[in-house]
């Protein structure tokens, strides 16, 4: 099955500074990559995707990039803000379709 | 986006009881959803794929009888946690797949079960 592993598990970053989170995984069948937020308590939100057509995305702040071939992809937040400070999870569909996370990126943006 | 609703949103119950947890898709049909739990400061963990018309799948390690996934309708699946006991006490979660959205997955508020 697909196996996601997702580093590092604690950053902390002063705000105005930029935040990466790396994830990996092993389906080289996986075509959908998306990122969630997570705050205390509530449900995953989901802030940027990228599918395997595509080697980066951006949204603003927030960009997301794909190697297929070293099947890894990464989170990329700019110019922190206190209100990034949650926990991100990385996220890859299996061949079954069913989204297998990474372990979460405690993410703490100090003022 | 999509909406996904799921109800309560929190329950506290005795062990030995069953609580169900009920996931609809508001906005859009959803042929399949899916059941995470998550423990404190852990990641969600996939239980089972609720399928409309058909049995759920469960993931490796889940007990069928213990956690039954109905999916009667394009808008609705539940989970019931059969006699419940204290270590059943989690965040469950569910999400639903919107083909609208280029197969996005959104996901429910979350339902905090207690058992004491």
């Amino acid at each position: 099955g697909e196996n996601v592993e997702q580093h590092p598990s604690t950053l902390s970053v002063q705000e105005g500074d930029s935040a990466v989170i790396k994830c990996t995984y092993s389906d080289s069948a996986s075509n959908y990559f998306p990122w969630y937020k997570q705050e205390l308590g509530k449900r995953p939100q989901l802030i940027i995707d990228i599918r395997s057509n595509v080697g980066e995305k951006k949204d603003q702040r927030i960009a997301v990039t794909l190697n297929k071939t070293a099947k890894h992809f990464s989170l990329h937040i700019t110019e922190t803000q206190p209100e990034d400070s949650a926990v991100y999870f990385c996220a890859v569909n299996d061949s079954w379709g069913k989204l297998q996370f990474g372990a979460g990126t405690q993410v703490v943006v100090t003022p | 986006g999509a909406v996904v609703s799921q109800h309560p949103s929190w329950v506290i119950c005795k062990s030995g009881t069953s609580v169900k947890i009920e996931c609809r898709s508001l906005d859009f049909q959803a042929t399949t959803m899916f059941w995470y739990r998550q423990f404190p400061k852990q990641s969600l963990m996939l239980m089972a794929t609720s399928n409309e018309g058909s049995k759920a799948t469960y993931e490796q390690g889940v007990e069928k009888d213990k956690f039954l996934i109905n999916h009667a309708s394009l808008t609705l699946s539940t989970l019931t946690v059969t006699s419940a006991h204290p270590e059943d006490s989690s965040f469950y979660i569910c999400s639903a797949r919107s083909g609208e959205s280029g197969n996005t997955i959104y996901f429910g508020e979350g339902s905090w079960l207690t058992v004491v």
